[in-house]
């Protein structure tokens, strides 16, 4: 069973900080890696999608990395603010571009100002 | 371009029963995704249809069932509600598959059982 982990689970930080988590994903036959944020009472919303070794993608003061040989990715988020409180998700894909995502649990983020 | 939407938003059933959940993806997206989330797990994928056909299926046992229309519209079915069956149903399009695509997500149908 394939099995996508992120730590941590829950980061409080306060309003300037820079903060990062990481997803770790099994690298055998990956395909592609997405990142999404959920904030409540809201639908997940994509933030990156990333297929080859060493990408590396940014939105705004959001970034994200990858690593497919060692199978993980990172995701940046630089001086955090309250607006960024969400839960992030990353998923990643197996097997050809008709698989499906496996998901982690999430890195719920608390922004305090 | 309107985004995508789940009916109904929230929905109580007793065990046993069965029930009917709807999505309607965006505009010209064909494939359709739907996963379950539980407090404590991760999104759980269900099922994935892409032109009226199932194209993957997670592993859920064959009380969830699903279809998709030809407008792309998809419904999923849950016969014989557990009390476990209680979640949220999020589903997702994509133009073409969820590959390298990113997935939209609708709001979700909040499923209780009792």
């Amino acid at each position: 069973i394939l099995n996508v982990e992120q730590s941590p689970q829950s980061l409080h930080v306060q309003e300037g900080d820079s903060t990062n988590f990481t997803c770790s994903f099994p690298s055998s036959n990956f395909y592609a890696l997405h990142w999404y944020r959920w904030e409540t009472a809201k639908s997940p919303e994509a933030l990156f999608v990333m297929t080859l070794n060493g990408d590396e993608k940014k939105k705004g003061r959001i970034s994200a990395t990858l690593n497919t040989k060692e199978g993980y990715s990172y995701l940046y988020i630089k001086g955090s603010q309250p607006e960024d409180s969400a839960t992030y998700l990353c998923a990643s894909m197996y097997g050809g571009s008709q698989g499906n995502l496996i998901f982690g649990k999430g890195t719920k983020l608390s922004v305090k100002p | 371009k309107a985004g995508v939407t789940q009916t109904p938003r929230y929905l109580i059933k007793t065990r046993g029963q069965q029930v009917t959940l709807s999505c309607s993806p965006i505009s010209g997206h064909r494939s359709v995704s739907w996963y379950q989330q539980t407090p404590g797990q991760g999104l759980q994928f269900l099922f994935e249809y892409f032109s009226e056909t199932q194209r993957n299926k997670g592993n859920f046992p064959g009380r969830f069932s699903g279809r998709q229309f030809s407008n792309s519209r998809s419904e999923m079915n849950v016969s014989t509600l557990e009390l476990g069956d209680s979640a949220l149903y999020l589903c997702a399009s994509s133009l073409g598959g969820t590959g390298n695509r990113e997935q939209f997500f609708g709001p979700g149908t909040r499923l209780t059982v009792l």
